[in-house]
C-alpha cells in the first residue's frame, strides 16, 4: 500500500505568491494533520481533520494559512500570500485512529523556500 | 512549561554500543501514549516504538526499546546495538486526549551520531 503522499516535494516561490501544498492519506485513514518543521520552532501541529472535517486548526499561524480537505483522499494545505518566514518543511501525515498505540504515518513532506 | 524536554541536542555512539536518548513528559492527563520517530538525513518521520501510560510492560521493537519510568514521568528510548543507519535525528512526542481532540506535541529532539 501506498504511502502519504505530498506534492510538490520542493517549492521555491517569491514572497507574495499563493501556495498549494498537496496531500493524499493513506486509503481508510480517517484522520489527516499538516504539519511545519522550522528549525526555530521544531514540529508543530498545524491543523488536523477527522473524516474531512477540521477538528482543531488552533496551530494555524495566521489567516494567510488556509487548509481544506474536500475528500477522503485529498487535502490542500494554501498560504496567501506567503512570506519569507514561512519557509520550512511542511509534512502531511495520516492514521486510522488517535487513539492507543495508533501511529501517525508522516509523508516525505514538501521543503518550502519562499524568497 | 514544554510538554516534552528532549536535553540531548546530539550524541555519539561508537557502532555495535547501546545508547540511551532522554525524554521527559509532564501532563496531568492519566491515559497519554509516547512515540518515538526518527528523522534521517532524507527528511522522512519513520515511527518506531509506542508506550501507553497504562501498559505494563516496556515496550520493544527489534533493536528499540522504551525505558518508561511513570513516576519519573521518563520514556528514553534505548537502541542497542547501534549501526551506521542509526544515524538520524530523533523524536520524542506525547499524545494526550483533551477532549475530543487527541494531537501529538514533540520535542526539540535528539541528533544522534553513530561512529565507527
Amino acid at each position: 500500500d501506498a504511502g502519504v503522499i505530498q506534492s510538490p516535494r520542493h517549492e521555491v516561490t517569491e514572497m507574495g505568491q499563493e501556495v498549494t501544498l498537496r496531500c493524499k492519506p493513506i486509503s481508510g485513514h480517517d484522520y489527516l494533520f499538516w504539519y511545519r518543521q522550522t528549525m526555530m520552532r521544531g514540529l508543530e501541529l498545524l491543523i488536523y481533520f477527522n473524516n474531512n472535517v477540521p477538528i482543531d486548526d488552533s496551530g494555524m499561524p495566521e489567516d494567510r494559512f488556509s487548509a481544506k480537505m474536500p475528500n477522503a483522499s485529498f487535502s490542500t494545505l494554501k498560504i496567501q500570500p506567503s512570506e519569507p518566514r514561512d519557509s520550512a518543511v511542511y509534512f502531511c501525515a495520516s492514521s486510522l485512529s488517535t487513539s492507543g498505540g495508533e501511529t501517525q504515518y508522516f509523508g516525505p513532506g514538501t521543503r518550502l523556500l519562499v524568497l | 512549561a514544554q510538554k516534552i524536554t528532549q536535553t540531548q541536542p546530539g550524541m555519539f555512539v561508537q557502532e555495535k554500543e547501546a545508547v540511551t536518548l532522554d525524554c521527559t513528559y509532564d501532563t496531568s492527563d492519566p491515559s497519554y501514549g509516547l512515540f518515538w520517530y526518527k528523522q534521517p538525513s532524507s527528511g522522512e518521520m519513520i515511527f518506531l516504538i509506542y508506550q501507553g501510560s497504562y501498559d505494563q510492560q516496556n515496550a520493544t521493537e527489534g533493536r528499540y526499546s522504551l525505558n518508561f519510568q511513570k513516576a519519573r514521568k521518563s520514556a528514553n528510548l534505548v537502541i542497542s546495538a547501534s549501526q551506521l543507519g542509526d544515524s538520524a535525528m530523533y523524536f520524542c512526542a506525547m499524545r494526550e486526549t483533551d477532549g475530543t481532540a487527541s494531537k501529538l506535541t514533540f520535542g526539540t529532539g535528539t541528533r544522534l551520531q553513530v561512529t565507527l
